[in-house]
């Protein structure tokens, strides 16, 4: 089965600057999709970003941004401009072909005024 | 635009009693899902469902059981709750292809298991 890894427990960022989040995934599979969600803290998942792997150009969205290096397998979430409303906890989801879908642990991300 | 209703928000059960949590999707998604967050840590699979009439275990699936009733309602059975399971529980449900295939969430079941 698909592992999702996040390393970074915590993070916190200055406002107005940016911060990188970290992923990595373990897979035999070769088209698989790699999703980041936002969890404010109503609880809410909310969907920030997705990539498919047979693309090789990184998804942006607005001031998000991935780094996706399928070799390496890692799937690196950039916020830019961090804003007070960023702070939440950030998950990283795989989703394989057979529609199974994998999250990580998470990364408490707090934006600092 | 109701997306994806979990029944009931928050339940209080006694160890050895039996729960169904009910979750429904108006999105006509075949895919749905169900998961555990414990505080913390990130959601767990327990099972999901990739089209009617089918489902598969996910990570954690002891003690749980599940039923696709039909495309919309996915339902998640505790047949004998223990303290462990305390917990917050998740639905989901998704498109597939050509759509974007990412989970649209329920708002959460908090469960406590006394």
């Amino acid at each position: 089965a698909q592992t999702v890894t996040q390393s970074q427990p915590e993070m916190s960022v200055q406002e107005a600057e940016t911060v990188t989040l970290s992923c990595t995934y373990d897979t035999s599979e070769s088209n698989y999709y790699l999703f980041w969600y936002k969890q404010p803290p109503s609880r809410q998942m909310i969907l920030v970003i997705r990539q498919e792997a047979y693309k090789q150009q990184n998804a942006t969205e607005n001031r998000f941004s991935v780094n996706f290096q399928k070799a390496a397998k890692s799937f690196s979430l950039k916020i830019s401009d961090s804003q007070l409303g960023d702070t939440a906890m950030y998950f990283c989801a795989f989703r394989s072909n057979n529609n199974d879908m994998r999250f990580g642990a998470g990364t408490r991300l707090t934006v600092k005024p | 635009n109701a997306g994806v209703t979990q029944t009931p928000k928050f339940q209080v059960l006694k160890t050895g009693q039996s729960m169904t949590l009910q979750c429904a999707q108006d999105m006509n998604h075949n895919s749905m899902y169900w998961y555990r967050q414990d505080p913390g840590m990130g959601l767990r699979l327990i099972y999901y469902s990739a089209s009617e009439g089918t489902t598969d275990k996910g990570e954690v699936p002891n003690g749980y059981n599940v039923s696709r009733l039909n495309k919309r309602e996915f339902s998640l059975r505790l047949e004998s709750a223990a303290p462990s399971q305390t917990s917050v529980y998740f639905c989901a449900s998704s498109e597939d292809l050509p759509g974007g295939l990412e989970g649209h969430f329920g708002d959460g079941t908090r469960l406590s298991i006394l």
